[in-house]
């Protein structure tokens, strides 16, 4: 089974940019989206970024997702305290059997 | 706006069953448009998919669970249900039930959760 591997820990400071990835081993997932999460404590997850680069409405353009390849990264510009959450990234598997979800990186805002 | 809210009990036995609801409020949850999910989370650790229905009924399991878990639906309640078998307290989590927007899994509508616990 494929893993998505995010970064445990990820900080910055307000107004800096910030950026988190998201790889996988298996080149499988290289050719399928690429979602992202942002989970506030207690919270229920909120979708960032869906489709590797779209944001949904609401989701400020703060936030950009990229990928190439078996890799993908979520970028945060302009960091705001309120962005203090986990991010989760989140694909299917190469045979859209299964859906994998990184570990999720804790962003800290110093 | 669509609005999910999860339901059931908080509290089950090892080796018993957990039967969760997801209740679909501003939406049919016989739209073959939509993949209606499952997924958990445990205390203090990360997200895992569970499964997901779809057009109208079909299912797709995550492989570690699949021979335990059952996703089905209730038209008539506008509700769809997470059975999973033979529980042991690495089933302890907060479920949550998703609705997709047209990716299948870009969840952007969410139940509040529910923690259940598995514990003798």
């Amino acid at each position: 089974q494929s893993v998505l591997t995010q970064p445990p820990s990820a900080s910055g400071t307000p107004g800096q940019r910030v950026t988190m990835s998201c790889s996988t081993s298996s080149s499988n997932i290289g050719f399928n989206f690429v979602f992202w999460y942002q989970q506030l404590p207690g919270a229920a997850p909120k979708l960032l970024i869906y489709k590797n680069n779209l944001r949904p409405s609401g989701v400020p353009d703060r936030f950009s997702g990229s990928k190439s390849g078996s890799s993908a990264s979520l970028a945060i510009s302009g960091l705001r305290s309120e962005d203090e959450a986990d991010y989760y990234c989140a694909a299917w598997d190469g045979s859209l059997t299964n859906v994998l979800f990184g570990g999720g990186t804790k962003l800290t805002v110093l | 706006q669509v609005q999910l809210r999860e339901s059931g009990p908080r509290l089950v036995k090892p080796s018993e069953t957990l039967s969760l609801t997801c209740t679909v409020s501003g939406g049919s949850v016989s739209s073959g448009s939509y993949f209606w999910s499952w997924i958990r989370q445990p205390p203090g650790k990360g997200l895992e998919w569970i499964g997901y229905m779809y057009h109208g009924g079909k299912t797709t399991y995550n492989p570690s669970l699949k021979s335990r878990v059952t996703i089905s639906v209730d038209s008539s309640k506008n509700q769809f249900s997470l059975r999973l078998t033979s529980v042991t307290p690495a089933d302890t989590a907060v479920y949550y039930c998703a609705r997709d927007v047209d990716s299948g899994i870009d969840w952007f509508f969410w139940g509040q959760g529910t923690l259940v616990t598995v514990s003798s």
